[in-house]
C-alpha cells in the first residue's frame, strides 16, 4: 500500500496567516492526490483534487500544488472557520489511503 | 442538493454481524461509485470498500476481505455493507463516499453523516 505522511500532524496559527500543509507519497502518485477538511464529528470535506484543482465552492484562499510524491495544502488567509484538520488522500493506486491528519489550531 | 443519508450502525459482540446502509438524493445514483470508509476513534481515515455505479466491479481493503460485502440497488438509491464476523478493530465510524464518477473514482466529492459501530462483549 502507499503510505502518506503529512506534516506538521499539528500547527498553531492566527488568523489572516499563511499557512503550509506537506503531504508526502512513499511512491510517484502522478498527481492522484486530494485534499479534505475535516471538523470534530464530521464527515470531510473534499477540498481540492488532481492536486491544485479547487472543488466546487470552495474559497480560493484554498490552494494546491506538488508533483511525484511530494504536495503542498495552502491556505493563503486564515479564516475563523478554517480551524480544522487537513488530511490528504492519493487515489494512484488501490487501496486509496490517507494521510493521518494535521490539525490546525487557532494560536 | 445531493444528500447522502448512513444508518445501520450499533453495539454487536465479536463475532457478530450488522448491514448499513447509505441513502442517496438529488442525483441518479448509477451513475456514480461509492465506497465505504471509516474511522475508528481518534485515528485517521481508512478506504473500506468501493463498488461500481451498476454494481459489477467490488474492491476491498485487506483487513475486510472475506468478512464485508459491498452492494447496491440502484432503484432504491441506496449503498450497503455487509458486515460479518466482525472484531473489535471493526469498531469505528462508517462513512459512505460519492465517487465523481461511475467507474474506478475514489475521490470523494459527497460525504454521509456516518454511522458508529461498536464491536464490544
Amino acid at each position: 500500500d502507499i503510505q502518506m505522511t503529512q506534516s506538521p500532524s499539528s500547527l498553531s496559527a492566527s488568523v489572516g496567516d499563511r499557512v503550509t500543509i506537506t503531504c508526502r507519497a512513499s511512491q510517484d502518485i502522478s498527481n492522484s492526490l486530494a485534499w479534505y477538511q475535516q471538523k470534530p464529528g464530521k464527515a470531510p470535506k473534499l477540498l481540492l483534487y488532481v492536486a491544485s484543482r479547487l472543488e466546487s465552492g470552495v474559497p480560493s484562499r484554498f490552494s494546491g500544488s506538488g508533483s511525484g510524491t511530494d504536495y503542498t495544502l495552502t491556505i493563503s488567509s486564515l479564516q475563523p472557520e478554517d480551524f480544522a484538520t487537513y488530511l490528504c488522500q492519493q487515489y494512484y493506486r488501490i487501496p486509496t489511503t490517507f494521510g493521518q491528519g494535521t490539525r490546525l489550531e487557532i494560536k | 442538493e445531493v444528500q447522502l443519508l448512513d444508518s445501520g450502525g450499533g453495539l454487536v459482540q465479536p463475532g457478530g454481524s450488522l448491514r448499513l446502509s447509505c441513502v442517496g438524493s438529488g442525483l441518479t445514483f448509477v451513475n456514480y461509485a461509492m465506497s465505504w470508509v471509516r474511522q475508528a476513534p481518534g485515528e485517521g481515515l481508512e478506504w473500506v470498500s468501493g463498488i461500481s455505479g451498476r454494481g459489477d466491479n467490488t474492491r476491498y481493503a485487506d483487513s475486510v476481505k472475506g468478512r464485508f460485502t459491498i452492494s447496491r440497488d440502484n432503484s432504491k438509491n441506496t449503498l450497503y455493507l455487509q458486515m460479518n464476523n466482525l472484531r473489535a478493530e471493526d469498531t469505528a465510524v462508517y462513512y459512505c463516499g460519492k465517487g465523481r464518477t461511475a467507474y474506478g473514482d475514489y475521490v470523494f466529492d459527497y460525504w454521509g453523516q456516518g454511522t458508529l459501530v461498536t464491536v464490544s462483549s
